[in-house]
């Protein structure tokens, strides 16, 4: 079947934009994540979705960064005015909750 | 909160020989734990996991162990192949809630 989704691939900002980055999880799928991360390094924890929990936004780094997920399904994180340092490739990540956690294959941001 | 520590960083194999991961873990409530290769320019792919109830777990040329007193589990990969070549993390969660990943190794299997 289908397996998680991300868009875009790519993309390339000014510095003071905002962006909008895209997850469809699997289908049926009650939990969302993302993920952050740097070039050669591990993964960060970003932001975390649960049914219909409010959401734990505990490694968001700043209050630049937003996320939201409509109808349970796809989720949205929101970078407004990017700075360079928020260059990184960004992951997402969707379970069941009895399985383990199945990754997009993320959005290459570079914000110039 | 759990807090994963990975070693090697980087770790350079001959084909054919085998490759050695440890992870140690901090929450001794954590119970599953699972293994992610990622290859360039993709995202990370489970390739073996274990649960808290198992001490040992061997999927062909992959296993994993885990010592559930000291806290750390292991991913071994033997006769490695250059295909093996990859980035590696470990992660450990409660119940795949709050799932913490190890800051990654790089496999180099040479030809």
């Amino acid at each position: 079947g289908a397996g998680v989704s991300q868009s875009p691939s790519n993309k390339v900002t000014e510095k003071g934009k905002d962006v909008e980055l895209r997850c469809d999880p699997i289908s049926g799928h009650t939990a969302l994540y993302w993920y952050r991360q740097s070039l050669g390094q591990g993964l960060e924890f970003l932001i975390y979705f649960q049914g219909n929990s409010a959401p734990d936004k505990s490694g968001l780094p700043s209050d630049r960064f937003s996320a939201e997920r409509t109808g349970g399904s796809v989720s949205t994180l929101t970078i407004q005015r990017t700075q360079q340092e928020d260059s990184a490739v960004y992951l997402c990540a969707s379970t069941s909750g009895v399985e383990t956690q199945y990754f997009g294959p993320g959005t290459r941001l570079l914000v110039l | 909160g759990e807090n994963v520590e990975q070693h090697p960083s980087t770790l350079s194999v001959q084909e054919g020989d085998s490759a050695v991961i440890k992870c140690t873990y901090s929450d001794s409530a954590s119970n599953y734990f699972p293994w992610y290769k990622q290859e360039l320019g993709k995202g990370p792919q489970l390739i073996i996991d274990i649960r808290s109830n198992v001490g040992e777990k061997k999927d062909q040329r992959i296993a994993v162990t885990l010592n559930k007193t000291a806290k750390h589990f292991s991913l071994h990969i033997t006769e490695t192949q250059p295909e093996d070549s990859a980035v590696y993390f470990c992660a450990a969660s409660r119940n795949n809630n709050d799932m913490r990943f190890g800051a990654g190794t790089r496999l180099t299997v040479k030809p």
